[in-house]
């Protein structure tokens, strides 16, 4: 079955970077597009970027373009989120989640992952 | 970007009580719209997409309905496991945009 599993959360300090990982399994990784989605900690969902199953679109939401970058290695059937310059309000959960139509997708979140916490501390 | 606006922010419940929650797209987004479903320490899941088909696996207890930018979400029947809180999605227009949220409680 279709399974995400994001890593790389954890704490870090004011300005610097981090890099999240989504691995995926269960499905044909090159023809899908995946997202991130983040949650603050007791709030709602954001979504925050996603990359096109052939690598070949990228978008975000304003408040990370320009700090944070999406990318993929279908090799490796993994999608990359850098994020520099982490600030307080980037603290959240970061879920990666699977578009549910593949190609073009339809920017529905059908599968995610189970999440992992960047909290932004000094 | 496009706001979307649930209501309510919460609601009591009991088991068996048929419940709707309500979502306004500030600009027409057409039928792109999602419902999820998340419980505490879990991630969403999918149980609508385009306005008004199910997700396979969801129950049929599920349904949705759109009349121009207002969108809804109804539970026929509520169960033990529906508690949880509820969020739609406009897919239309990047960036793509969550309502704000809606807390179905055990009354």
């Amino acid at each position: 079955q279709v399974q995400l599993v994001e890593s790389g959360g954890g704490v870090v300090q004011p300005g610097r970077s981090l890099r999240l990982s989504c691995a995926a399994s269960g499905f044909t990784f090159n023809h899908y597009a995946i997202h991130w989605v983040r949650q603050a900690p007791g709030k709602g969902l954001e979504w925050v970027a996603v990359i096109s199953h052939d690598d070949s679109k990228k978008e975000y939401v304003d408040s990370v373009k320009g700090r944070f970058t999406i990318s993929r290695d279908n090799s490796r059937n993994t999608v990359y989120l850098e994020m520099r310059s982490l600030s307080a309000g980037d603290t959240a959960v970061y879920y990666c989640a699977r578009d549910r139509d593949y190609g073009l997708g339809s920017y529905y979140f059908a599968h995610w992952g189970q999440g992992t916490l960047v909290t932004v501390s000094s | 970007d496009i706001q979307m606006t649930q209501s309510p922010s919460s609601v009591s419940a009991s088991v068996g009580d048929r419940v709707t929650i309500t979502c306004r797209a500030s600009q027409g987004i057409r039928n792109w719209l999602a419902w999820y479903q998340q419980k505490p320490g879990k991630a969403p899941k999918l149980l609508i997409y385009a306005a008004s088909s199910l997700q396979s696996g969801v129950p049929s207890r599920f349904s949705a309905s759109e009349s121009g930018t207002d969108f809804a979400l109804t539970i026929t029947s509520l169960q033990p496991e529906d508690f949880a809180t509820y969020y739609c999605q406009q897919a239309n227009r990047f960036p793509w945009t969550f309502g704000q949220g809606t807390k179905v409680e055990i009354k």
